[in-house]
């Protein structure tokens, strides 16, 4: 089974600020690698595919980089919408696993 | 665009079969995607269930699998988990989900409650 993790588990940061986040996948997963955003009481939404592709309708200011083994999602001038809890998954030969999340809250 | 609808009993036994089924619309469901179950238990994180293919194959988490099944009903446009003897750890949101070949998952359901209680 392929393990990914986060980090960090909690941010805290204020409006305007550049925020990176990074996945790390216990094997090599080429660019199979997704990041949603969910926030309380909604189904989470995707934001990357592919580690690198932004999802139609997503805003610019959302970036995803990275191969082989490690990743970043970085927002580049974060948002009042932004404050969420955001999630990493690998895709590898018909399987999916999903990191432990970064809570984004406000400073 | 594909919409995604939840259904089935809010509240399940222990020892008993939890069984939900996902309304497909906007898409034929047999025309490709994969269609996917994800749970999320109260204030934790996602974790992948399975997903089955337009082909019929079914794939499942290791640490799920021996009580696991997704199965698609092409005349109804929709598939449906099982997921068998559940415990207290079982309860969470369940999510059905879909994707096209990106390895995400690009529409969700809005996810339902399902408590395992006696």
């Amino acid at each position: 089974d392929i393990q990914m993790t986060q980090s960090p588990s909690t941010l805290s940061a204020s409006v305007g600020d550049r925020v990176t986040i990074t996945c790390r996948a216990s094997q090599s997963i080429s660019s199979w690698l997704a990041w949603y955003q969910q926030k309380p009481g909604k189904a989470p939404k995707l934001l990357i595919y592919k580690a690198s592709s932004l999802e139609s309708g997503v805003p610019s200011r959302f970036s995803g980089s990275g191969s082989g083994t490690e990743f970043t999602l970085t927002i580049s001038s974060l948002q009042p919408d932004d404050f969420a809890t955001y999630y990493c998954q690998q895709y590898n030969s018909y399987f999916f696993t999903f990191g432990p999340g970064t809570k984004v809250d406000i400073k | 665009q594909v919409q995604l609808q939840e259904s089935g009993p809010g509240l399940v036994k222990p020892s008993e079969t939890l069984s939900l089924t996902c309304a497909v619309s906007g898409y034929s469901i047999s025309s490709g995607y994969y269609w996917g179950w994800i749970r999320q238990p109260p204030g934790k994180g996602l974790e992948w269930i399975g997903s089955i293919y337009h082909s019929g194959s079914t794939y499942y988490n290791p640490s799920l699998k021996s009580r696991v099944t997704i199965s698609v009903d092409t005349s109804k446009n929709q598939f449906s988990l099982k997921l068998s003897s559940v415990t207290a750890a079982d309860t969470a949101v369940y999510y059905c989900a879909s994707g096209y070949g990106s390895g995400s998952f690009d529409y969700w359901g809005q996810g339902t409650l399902v408590t395992v209680s006696s």
